[in-house]
This record gives C-alpha cells, structure tokens and sequence, in this order.
C-alpha cells in the first residue's frame, strides 16, 4: 500500500514569507503528527491531528499552525519565516497507538 | 517531560561485528517505543514496535528489548554489514500526550567493510 507523502519535497523560501506543507497518510491512518528537525535540536514535536481536531501541540510559536480534512491529509503552515525555521519537516501517520510511518520530509531554506 | 537519551552518539564498527545502541527514558509511562532508521536528507523508517506491555521483538538481524520500569531499551543489530550504515532513533509515546513521539537524538552508525 501506498506510504506517506509529503509535499514539496523541497522549498526555497525569503525571509516574512509564508509556506504551506501538505501529508497525506496512509489510508486508514486517521492520526497525522508534524516533526521539525534540525541539527540542533533533533526531531521536536509540533502538533497532531486526529479526526480533523488538534489534539496535542508541541512548544513552537503560533506562526506554525495546521489543519487536517475530512480525508486526514493534512496541511502545516509556517507564517513570517524566520532562518530559524530552516529545517526537514517531517509528518507521521498512524491508527491509533499503533506502530508510526513517517514521510520523507520536506526540507525547507528559508534565505 | 520526557528526556529520551541515546548512547553513543556515534558508532563505528567493522562489517560483520555485532553491537548494541542504547536508549533511555526519564518517564516510564509510555505506550510504546519505536526504533527507526534514518538515512541522510531522509524521512524515518520503522524498524520495530515494543508496546509498554511487552519485552521485546524482532525482526532479522534486529532485536530490541524494553524494560520499562528502568526507562531502558537497547537496539541489538547482529551480524552488521555496510549497508547499516545510517542513524538510529529511538522514540517513545506517552500516556499523557496523546501519540506524539519524544525523540532521542540518535546514534550515528558507520560499518565499514
């Protein structure tokens, strides 16, 4: 069956800019988590969505937000990008607590 | 909040060595911990699932065990061969926060041959 896809893979984004990511999950999988990683900090936990509700966020700004529809694709949204925020973005699927599939990331630049 | 540790860092082995990565957890209620590969500029695959009720589990050349009243779980990978060559996370879910993963920041494997 088909794994999570994540679009774009890649984005070259200015400064203030805005940008929108897209996953869509496994079908079935009705939980969508996002992850930034860094060198840094590693893979930190931005927020999950379960049945279109958010139901856990992680400590990130409000300038990152998402949503999920009604066929559990989901959509993260970076607003005034910062260079900071320069990172893999990754997105997980998953029924439950169950075992989580992950996507291969999209990697933004933000210049 | 949970703190998940990796040790090492790095690793290097010769190919054909077996070895053994380690992960810990500060906070022992977990639903599950999850092992996974990442190769550079990639997404995360999924080695094994131990969920909170189990001790371990397997699959070929990889065994991961758990023991959740210490917060410990070790990766064991046998026979290693080049093609291992990748990081490994481990990564835990809580009970308290609904399923998203705590990460480790990985150990970083080398087999040379």
């Amino acid at each position: 069956k088909a794994g999570v896809t994540q679009t774009p893979r890649y984005l070259i984004k200015t400064r203030g800019q805005q940008v929108t990511l897209s996953c869509s999950p496994i079908s079935g999988h009705r939980s969508v988590s996002w992850y930034q990683q860094t060198p840094g900090q590693g893979l930190q936990f931005l927020f999950e969505y379960f049945s279109e509700t958010q139901r856990n966020k992680g400590n990130f700004p409000g300038r990152f937000s998402g949503r999920q529809f009604s066929n559990s694709r989901s959509e993260m949204n970076v607003s005034t990008l910062e260079l900071g925020d320069s990172a893999l973005y990754l997105c997980a699927s998953r029924t439950g607590a169950t075992e989580a599939f992950f996507g291969q990331g999209t990697r933004l630049t933000v210049v | 909040k949970q703190e998940v540790t990796q040790i090492p860092a790095a690793l290097s082995v010769p190919e054909g060595e077996n070895l053994v990565l380690n992960c810990s957890f500060t906070d022992s209620a977990i639903y599950n911990l999850q092992w996974f590969r990442q190769d550079p500029g990639k997404g995360l695959t999924s080695l094994l699932l131990i969920q909170s009720s189990q001790r371990e589990q397997t699959s070929g050349r990889l065994n991961a065990s758990l023991d959740k009243s210490s917060g410990r779980s070790t990766l064991y990978i046998a026979a290693s061969q080049p093609g291992d060559s990748a990081t490994y996370l481990c990564a835990v879910s809580r009970t308290n926060s609904g399923y998203a993963l705590n990460f480790g920041k990985g150990t970083s494997l080398l087999v040379t041959p």
